[in-house]
């Protein structure tokens, strides 16, 4: 399964809320998407599995949405530490992941 | 406090070999499949290989299969992946990541990385 995530870069300003979009190339349970963030230098960060439901210690600022082909994380207000890379992933048989979208103040 | 540990990264030449390794603590390892992952410079993510807790079962990623092993010792609570015939495109960071209980192929925990450079 081949994900595609738009855009690439998102430039936001702290406060507003920011929508972004992974598309697979063909349908697959939503209760395998993932969607992880990494900030310059970091290890990724689980955020959301089954595609809608918060790792633990997650803020409920993010949440995530979708089914089928078509799915989004959406952060309500932007902090700070929001701005950062995001990937979405298929987590069935020989996962893959996005290309990433870039999160920029 | 779960933690992961890579170590062994550095610099190879091309058609070269180098071991990873990745020491885990914080968590009943043997029950977690473990998996490597690797990003290339500027790039996105890309699975590796993953490991059941046990080490009976093992998977790799097409463009892995036959040059890079993985294995882990449960009374180390460290997982290797010994990687063989190296190309410069495997020039990457090299993060092991823990598969959650329920999911092989869901990672909840991530450590810091180690960097491989292939050189030709």
């Amino acid at each position: 399964v081949v994900l595609t995530q738009s855009p690439g870069t998102m430039s936001l300003s702290p406060g507003e809320r920011a929508s972004l979009s992974c598309r697979a190339s063909q349908s697959f349970s939503s209760s395998y998407l993932a969607w992880y963030q990494q900030r310059p230098g970091q290890a990724p960060r689980l955020l959301i599995y089954g595609a809608s439901t918060r790792a633990t210690g997650v803020p409920d600022r993010f949440s995530g949405s979708g089914s089928g082909t078509d799915f989004t994380l959406t952060i309500s207000r932007l902090e700070p530490e929001d701005f950062a890379v995001y990937f979405c992933q298929q987590y069935g048989m020989s996962p893959t992941f996005g290309q990433g979208t870039k999160l920029e103040i | 406090e779960v933690q992961v540990l890579e170590s062994g990264g550095g610099l190879v030449q091309r058609g070269g070999s180098l071991r990873l390794s990745c020491e885990a603590s914080g968590f009943t390892f043997r029950s977690h499949a473990m998996s490597w992952v690797r990003q290339a410079p500027g790039k996105g993510l890309e699975w590796v290989s993953v490991i059941s807790g046990s080490g009976g079962n093992t998977y790799y990623a097409d463009s892995m299969k036959g040059r890079f092993t993985i294995s882990r010792d449960n009374s180390k609570s460290t997982v290797y992946l010994q990687m063989n015939s190296l190309g410069v495109e495997d020039t990457a960071v090299y993060y092991c990541a823990r598969g959650s209980g329920a999911w092989l192929y869901l990672f909840d925990y991530w450590g810091q990385g180690t960097p491989v450079t292939v050189t030709s």
